[in-house]
């Protein structure tokens, strides 16, 4: 069975930095490309990073890209988001989810990221 | 970027009715490859999104045969047929053709 599991959420203060993590089970990790995705407190989706399977291929979105950085740890079947510079406008609930062709199949259950001071 | 643009915002519908929601793209969502990258996710209420449908009209492993996908282009429909409780949720459509990935506003479907 397929399992993203995200941790790392929290309350942080703007201007201030925070990393999630997601951790993969039940698949070849190193197979499939990810991402991170977004949902804003009773807003709609936003992708926010996508990671190749080998990281060779890294995209951002323009509301985080020189603030965010995704990376992955292939051996330890964990993809990361490193946030820095944190803005209110940041508070979401952030979700992984891998990569198929062109969508997204499976979702972890989020982990919650509030920028507040 | 390309815009993904759903209608009705919200519908209700009876038990076993029959509902379709509009996904329209800014730009042709038709990959180089000649695959095109349209897909359907439902958030029931305090979940998180599944997948139901991808490249416009496969269904997901699982997903029941009520739910069907279709159109070309820019243009593209999710019916769901005899409208189950469980139906109950957000749905949203996204692109997968070109960076940066985005998704509809979401269609809303309540059961009367």
């Amino acid at each position: 069975e397929v399992q993203l599991v995200e941790s790392g959420g929290g309350l942080v203060q703007p201007g201030r930095s925070l990393k999630l993590s997601c951790l993969a089970s039940g698949f070849t990790f190193s197979n499939y490309g990810m991402n991170w995705i977004r949902q804003a407190p009773g807003k709609g989706l936003e992708w926010v990073a996508s990671i190749s399977s080998s990281s060779s291929y890294i995209y951002y979105a323009d509301t985080v890209k020189g603030r965010f950085t995704i990376s992955r740890d292939n051996a330890k079947n964990t993809l990361y988001l490193q946030m820095t510079s944190l803005r209110s406008e940041d508070t979401a609930l952030y979700y992984c989810a891998r990569q198929g062709p062109g969508y997204e199949d499976y979702w972890g259950q989020g982990v919650m990221v509030t920028v507040s001071s | 970027d390309v815009v993904m643009t759903q209608t009705p915002v919200s519908l209700s519908v009876s038990l076993g009715g029959q509902v379709s929601i509009s996904c329209r793209s800014s730009q042709s969502l038709v990959h180089n490859n000649g695959n095109t990258y349209l897909s359907w996710y439902l958030q029931k209420p305090g979940q998180s999104p599944q997948l139901l449908i991808y490249k416009v009209s496969n269904r997901f492993s699982g997903i029941s045969d009520r739910f069907s996908g279709s159109g070309s282009g820019t243009d593209f429909t999710l019916k769901i047929s005899r409208v189950e409780p469980d139906d109950l949720g957000v749905y949203y459509c996204g692109q997968g053709t070109q960076y940066p990935l985005t998704f509809g506003s979401g269609t809303k479907l309540e059961i009367k």
